[in-house]
């Protein structure tokens, strides 16, 4: 299975509200990053947090690291219809790969 | 415009056949990494590659091969394509930031 795994897979919400998705890894992880994908379009990076964090805040963006729970939540608050896409969590284990989850798709409803 | 450069950014091939796929990384970017993203699935690391040598591999069939050169601009060289072959490719290179991805190529074998 993926080193990476999102949940929900998917989470449908109204503009205004906001959006928490999670992010679950099975080995030790020099940093874990968060990106967002259009609808067939490349990902974008948003967030890294290293290791040796807890918590990062990027705008509307906040993220949390958990090491001892291996796992990791990013919630968007105050979503936007903008912000509907996919969002991956992707973990750096010190190889020379990263490794991406399968994504959470968020709907966000105007 | 992230910076990561993909061509083409469509491709529509018979089975059977050849495609190579091109990526010029991010200026000041040695790592050049490929993905496969095949209708709403997750990313599947491919190969990568640094400064011309390739560090890691990852589900990469035999078919598909790969290389970078002197410049670091790199190629996918995908053959006897078969229908599951299609997919999203998508090349990303990494700096301490994170990756940069590059539009894609998006791969239709007929």
């Amino acid at each position: 299975s993926q080193q990476g795994e999102e949940d929900p897979q998917a989470l449908s919400i109204q503009e205004g509200e906001n959006a928490t998705m999670n992010c679950s890894y099975k080995t030790s992880i020099n940093n874990l990053q968060w990106y967002r994908q259009n609808s067939g379009r490349g990902l974008v990076h948003l967030i890294l947090i290293r290791s040796n964090e807890r918590e990062k805040h990027s705008g509307r963006l906040r993220v949390t690291l958990d090491t001892s729970k291996k796992s990791s939540s990013l919630l968007i608050t105050a979503s936007r219809a903008a912000d509907t896409a996919s969002y991956f969590c992707a973990t750096d284990t010190g190889g020379f790969k990263t490794i991406f989850g399968a994504g959470t798709r968020l709907f966000v409803k105007a | 415009d992230s910076g990561v450069t993909q061509t083409p950014k469509h491709l529509i091939t018979a089975t059977g056949q050849r495609v190579t796929l091109r990526c010029s990384p991010r200026s000041g970017d040695l790592s050049v990494y490929w993905y496969q993203q095949s209708l709403d699935q997750g990313l599947q690391f491919l190969i990568q590659y640094y400064n011309g040598e390739e560090r890691a591999k990852g589900n990469i069939l035999e078919r598909f091969s790969a290389q970078q050169f002197p410049d670091l601009h790199s190629e996918l060289n995908l053959s006897s394509l078969e229908l599951g072959d299609s997919a999203l490719y998508f090349c990303a290179s990494s700096g301490h930031y994170g990756y940069t991805f590059g539009s894609g190529t998006r791969l239709t074998v007929v």
